[in-house]
């Protein structure tokens, strides 16, 4: 059961335009968010987080905001470079023991010169 | 400094082997994660170690699997008798302290192929 959703697999945007990748969650009982970005060949680094108590998130060129009504979250790039090109990964966690977290399949993102 | 580190890049095993998957965590990290991210899914939590705790197993998809993590360092993942699902790139990420806010930093992962 995927409890973290990604429904765009793939996104393409050119340069300098606004990427904007979306992520939606069933478990009301997640209250952290993140945004990993994996290029090719090597594990997923992280990008940007959100609490459950906050609803943007502003880090340079990359805001996530969070509808915790709608569990839905959005990261926004803004302007886009061709660098950018990478899969992203929504994750969110519940504090547990474990801390884990529960991730998306993942979008990937192509920004065209 | 030196970042996660796993080994081998590149498994192919089998049906029925058993194969054994190495990370080496960020140094003075005390929490270590062993995720698996199968063909067209995002990746899923299998086992999680904190210090000298007994690790989380509630990830593990079956007694085929285990973990050990000496030292509270080195960690390796056992998978007995693979199966063709077993499949995956399997990748390990250790954190600072293993908090809900602590970065968690992943190694380049294992790609396993089962035949």
């Amino acid at each position: 059961d995927q409890q973290v959703k990604q429904n765009s697999p793939s996104l393409s945007v050119q340069e300098g335009r606004i990427s904007i990748l979306n992520c939606d969650y069933t478990n009301s009982m997640f209250d952290y968010f993140l945004w990993y970005k994996k290029y090719p060949a090597e594990g997923p680094t992280f990008l940007i987080s959100i609490s459950s108590i906050k609803d943007k998130n502003e880090d340079g060129r990359f805001t996530v905001f969070l509808n915790k009504s709608a569990k839905h979250l959005s990261l926004h790039i803004v302007p886009s470079q061709p660098g950018d090109s990478a899969v992203y990964f929504c994750a969110a966690s519940v504090q547990t023991g474990a801390n884990n977290l529960f991730f998306g399949t993942g979008t990937r993102l192509t920004v065209i010169p | 400094g030196a970042g996660v580190s796993q080994s081998p890049s590149n498994k192919v095993t089998e049906k029925g082997k058993d194969v054994e998957l190495r990370c080496d965590p960020i140094s003075g990290h005390t929490a270590l994660y062993w995720y698996r991210q199968s063909l067209g899914q995002g990746l899923e939590f299998l086992i999680y170690f904190q210090g000298n705790s007994a690790p989380d197993k509630s990830g593990l998809p079956s007694d085929r699997f285990s973990a050990e993590r000496t030292g509270g360092s080195v960690s390796t993942l056992t998978i007995q008798r693979t199966q063709q699902e077993d499949s995956a790139v399997y990748l390990c990420a250790s954190s600072a302290q293993g908090t809900q806010y602590n970065e968690q930093f992943f190694g380049p992962g294992t790609r396993l192929t089962v035949l």
